[in-house]
């Protein structure tokens, strides 16, 4: 079974509204990520927080971090048209030694932004 | 200047066939790495290499070999294609094994 899963599935919104996506994992882990996969892409990386961090900001984009709960949200404010992509949680377990990179991910969030 | 590149971008081949992914990556990164993306949009790791040296090899059928003739370059080949192996492929790279750099996927279909 995937470590991540995201909530929810698609979300649709209008331009300049705030998207909010979950992510849940099930084991202890080093840090979690974010990608955005545009149709026909590859995944980019967002931004990436650490098991001792809470929340982060870069640009539009604020995340969060709860252990204690095994979660994550991604918080996209003032949505755009070209916001419009699936997002994707990343996460290393944490299972001492190196991770080698060894990402695993969840199924995604279709967001789409409406002009 | 595309970071990290694959060819084909499309590839429909039939069952049986023998086909290859080729990748390389400009970004001067150690490790590189062969991901596959079913139907569902679930993404799973098969291969990684660091300076050419195997370190991941998932659950992947033995029909499945990735070459690397130097760390700028990463190859998938596979043998007598089949259909469930038709998904995305997509090569990424890392300098710190942490943060991944994606090419834009090979999309195989097996017919």
């Amino acid at each position: 079974s995937q470590q991540g899963e995201e909530d929810p599935q698609a979300l649709s919104i209008q331009e300049g509204e705030n998207a909010t996506m979950n992510c849940s994992y099930k084991t202890s882990i080093n840090n979690l990520q974010w990608y955005r996969q545009n149709s026909g892409r590859g995944l980019v990386h967002l931004i990436l927080i650490r098991s001792n961090e809470r929340e982060k900001h870069s640009g539009r984009l604020r995340v969060t971090l709860d252990t204690s709960k095994k979660s994550s949200s991604l918080l996209i404010t003032a949505s755009r048209a070209a916001d419009t992509a699936s997002y994707f949680c990343a996460t290393v377990p944490n299972a001492g030694g190196t991770s080698y990179g060894k990402l695993t991910f969840g199924q995604g969030t279709i967001l789409t932004v409406h002009p | 200047d595309t970071a990290v590149s694959q060819t084909p971008k499309y590839l429909v081949t039939q069952m049986g066939n023998d086909k290859s992914i080729k990748c390389e990556q400009n970004l001067g990164h150690d490790t590189m790495y062969w991901y596959k993306q079913d139907s569902k949009k679930f993404l799973k790791i098969m291969f990684s290499y660091n300076n050419k040296e195997l370190i991941i090899n998932e659950t992947v059928p033995n029909r499945f070999s990735p070459k690397s003739p130097d760390k700028a370059h990463l190859n998938l080949h596979i043998n007598s294609l089949e259909l469930g192996d038709s998904a995305v492929y997509f090569c990424a790279s890392s300098q710190d094994r942490i943060t991944l750099h994606f090419g834009n996927g090979t999309r195989l279909t097996v017919t």
